[in-house]
């Protein structure tokens, strides 16, 4: 069974530019999460998906921060204008259900805003 | 609200040596408690969970850890360290009502030859 697969891996942009990441989950996981984890730090949720469903937002900056799950599968996070706080991985899990199913994790991408 | 603190930001024990990570929990509801680890440059990868039942967990790669409500604590231990196990582990807790994890900042052990 495939994992949960991000890209690009890393991702070197300046500031003010515009970036978007991309997740596949593992097949038939209908839960998909966001989170960001910065240096030193365990990962922060940012947003969760019940299948294209944006459940649970509210620590997303939408001020930023996008994120669309169209069909239900894929998922893509953006961010437009990048700020040099933004510089972090940005993790992506998904899991079979909601509820207590175990989080998957993908590889993340690494983003470096110089 | 819940809320996770891992004691020790670097933990380095001898190989063959007893693995001991704490974490210490806050939840005013039944908590779900997780451990992960992280290789270099990998995503998180689940070690061992606890939701109901038995207090004492049994994970992959020779790993367990407690329950101890009393204390509010899911210490993660292994008898005997590898290096192999050299990687930065992280708690988490949940509980029913969220599906949210929230992590501890992590621990990175470092097992010595």
């Amino acid at each position: 069974e495939a994992g949960v697969v991000q890209s690009p891996r890393y991702k070197i942009i300046e500031k003010k530019q515009p970036v978007a990441f991309w997740c596949n989950p593992i097949s038939g996981h209908n839960t998909l999460y966001w989170y960001r984890q910065n240096l030193g730090q365990g990962p922060e949720l940012l947003i969760r998906y019940e299948n294209e469903e944006a459940v649970d937002d509210s620590q997303l900056p939408k001020d930023r921060f996008s994120a669309e799950r169209l069909k239900g599968v894929d998922s893509t996070l953006k961010i437009q204008p990048a700020e040099l706080g933004d510089s972090a991985v940005y993790l992506c899990a998904s899991s079979p259900d909601r509820g207590q199913d175990t989080q998957y994790f993908g590889p993340g991408t690494r983003l470096t805003v110089l | 609200a819940q809320s996770v603190t891992q004691l020790g930001s670097h933990v380095s024990v001898s190989e063959g040596a007893l693995v001991l990570l704490r974490c210490n929990y806050s939840s005013s509801v039944p908590p779900y408690l997780f451990w992960y680890v992280q290789y270099p440059n990998q995503g998180l990868q689940l070690l061992l969970k606890y939701t109901t039942g038995a207090t004492l967990v049994k994970g992959i790669n020779g790993f367990e850890a407690e329950f101890k409500k009393s204390e509010t604590s899911f210490h993660l231990t292994k008898p005997s360290a590898h290096m192999s196990d050299a990687a930065e582990y992280f708690c988490a807790v949940s509980v029913s009502s969220s599906y949210k994890l929230i992590f501890g900042s992590g621990t990175r052990l470092l097992v010595r030859p």
